[in-house]
């Protein structure tokens, strides 16, 4: 089974900040990577897909790179509605999401 | 409005058995991927389960193969999770899920529904 890392578990930023999380796979998976948020008590949403591919309707201050095994995503002039749990999630073998990192605002 | 509506969440004794239902709604259901996706208490994201549009694949992690099984009958639009032997460690928020149908098969999830608790306790 491939599995996902993230780092940090937990970041705490300044609203504007510019903030980067990192996801590592135990093997290579292309790029079929995706990136999760997800707010309390609230079902996750779809943010980015294929790397880099964000979904409709998703904020353009959400960015995503990466190919092979190491991963990132990017949030810009960060607000205070993006205070979440992130996720990755490979899909090139099964599915396994990764441990997620959570976002605070100071 | 895609929809998806989950439920057959209870309180259930170890080793008791439980189905899951999931109502979809919005969208032509018998093309798309679906899957089941759970949360224990303040834990991650943990993928379960998977099925294929016909429902001729199924995938299972290795945490509930053996035990739990997918299926959905696509004339009712509903998917569904049959659990079996239940232990404490299936405690969770229990999330219906529809696959983005990029590829077609593996795909990420792109709909989700509110999700249904399932709580394993004596």
């Amino acid at each position: 089974d491939i599995q996902m890392t993230q780092s940090p578990s937990t970041l705490s930023a300044s609203l504007g900040d510019t903030v980067t999380i990192t996801c590592r796979a135990s093997r290579t998976i292309n790029t079929w990577l995706a990136w999760y948020q997800q707010k309390p008590g609230k079902a996750p949403k779809l943010l980015i897909q294929k790397s880099s591919t964000l979904e409709s309707g998703v904020s353009s201050r959400f960015s995503g790179s990466g190919s092979g095994t190491e991963f990132t995503l990017t949030i810009n002039t960060l607000q205070p509605d993006d205070s979440a749990t992130y996720y990755c999630q490979q899909y090139n073998d099964n599915w396994m999401f990764g441990p997620g990192t959570k976002v605070e605002i100071k | 409005e895609v929809q998806l509506l989950e439920s057959g969440g209870n309180l259930i004794q170890p080793g008791g058995s439980l189905r899951l239902s999931c109502a979809a709604s919005g969208f032509t259901f018998n093309i798309y991927l679906m899957t089941w996706v759970r949360q224990a208490p303040g834990k991650g994201l943990e993928w379960v389960s998977t099925i294929s549009d016909t429902g001729f694949s199924t995938y299972y992690a290795d945490s509930v193969k053996g035990r739990f099984s997918i299926s959905r009958d696509n004339s009712k639009n509903t998917l569904y999770l049959q659990m079996n032997s239940l232990t404490a460690e299936d405690t969770a928020v229990y999330y219906c899920a529809r696959g983005s149908l990029v590829r077609g098969f593996l795909d990420p999830f792109d709909i989700w529904g509110q999700g249904t608790m399932v709580t394993v306790s004596s």
